[in-house]
């Protein structure tokens, strides 16, 4: 089945500790991306990556850390989490930058305390 | 201004009746491409449907359709014969000039209430 896996799905952790979210796909996906949605805010994007050692910045990526080192996956960092990236996560994929729709993962529900 | 615009703040329709979502977008770009996604309670991400600049007609996926008028910049979503599990968060998603980056930049969302 063709599709977008993350985990942890939920995460309560602590101010500074590092913690490392996993987004895995199976459908040589080119692009993938990193969006964090907050109430009233919608969906904002932390990080994409167009292929493999190929990352850059999206509009909301203090704190955040990325990297590409397979096709397959696109971890996300968070080196010293704080209060704010409390927020629920998105992985997404798509064949490329230039087409396809953007295939979401589950979610991942992060808490930081 | 804003790129994605959803100004519904909720919706509520009668099982087995259609409703629209509307949805506006801001671009200069003559290539662009205009999605919707479901997002239900369980809060996963689902892709319903997809528009591009240049496709000449409106797209339809089983019951949904996108009522596409470019010059007004509105895409907005038509669910027909509403069902209780369409209740959900419903956003509007532009992709705009796909050089460097593709990402998706959404609309604050409409929540749709089905009554039986």
């Amino acid at each position: 089945e063709a599709q977008v896996t993350q985990n942890p799905r939920y995460l309560i952790t602590v101010t500074g500790k590092k913690l490392t979210v996993t987004c895995s796909q199976n459908m040589n996906h080119e692009y993938m991306s990193w969006y964090r949605q907050d109430p009233g805010l919608g969906l904002r994007q932390i990080y994409y990556s167009m292929n493999v050692e190929v990352t850059d910045k999206g509009d909301v990526p203090e704190g955040y850390k990325v990297s590409r080192k397979e096709k397959r996956n696109f971890p996300l960092i968070l080196e010293s989490p704080s209060p704010n990236q409390t927020s629920l996560y998105f992985c997404a994929s798509s064949l490329s930058h230039r087409v396809g729709e953007q295939y979401f993962g589950p979610g991942t529900r992060l808490t930081v305390t | 201004a804003q790129k994605i615009t959803q100004t519904q703040p909720g919706m509520f329709v009668q099982e087995k009746e259609a409703v629209t979502l509307d949805c506006t977008y801001d671009t200069s770009d003559p290539s662009y491409g205009l999605f919707w996604y479901k997002q239900p309670s369980s809060g996963e991400m689902i892709f319903l449907i997809y528009q591009g600049s240049y496709d000449q007609q409106n797209a339809t996926e089983g019951r949904y359709s996108l009522n596409f008028q470019k010059a007004r910049k509105s895409a907005n979503l038509v669910i027909s014969a509403s069902q209780l599990g369409d209740s959900a968060m419903y956003f509007c998603a532009m992709r705009e000039n796909p050089g460097a980056n593709s990402k998706l930049t959404f609309g604050k969302g409409i929540t749709l209430s089905v009554r039986p």
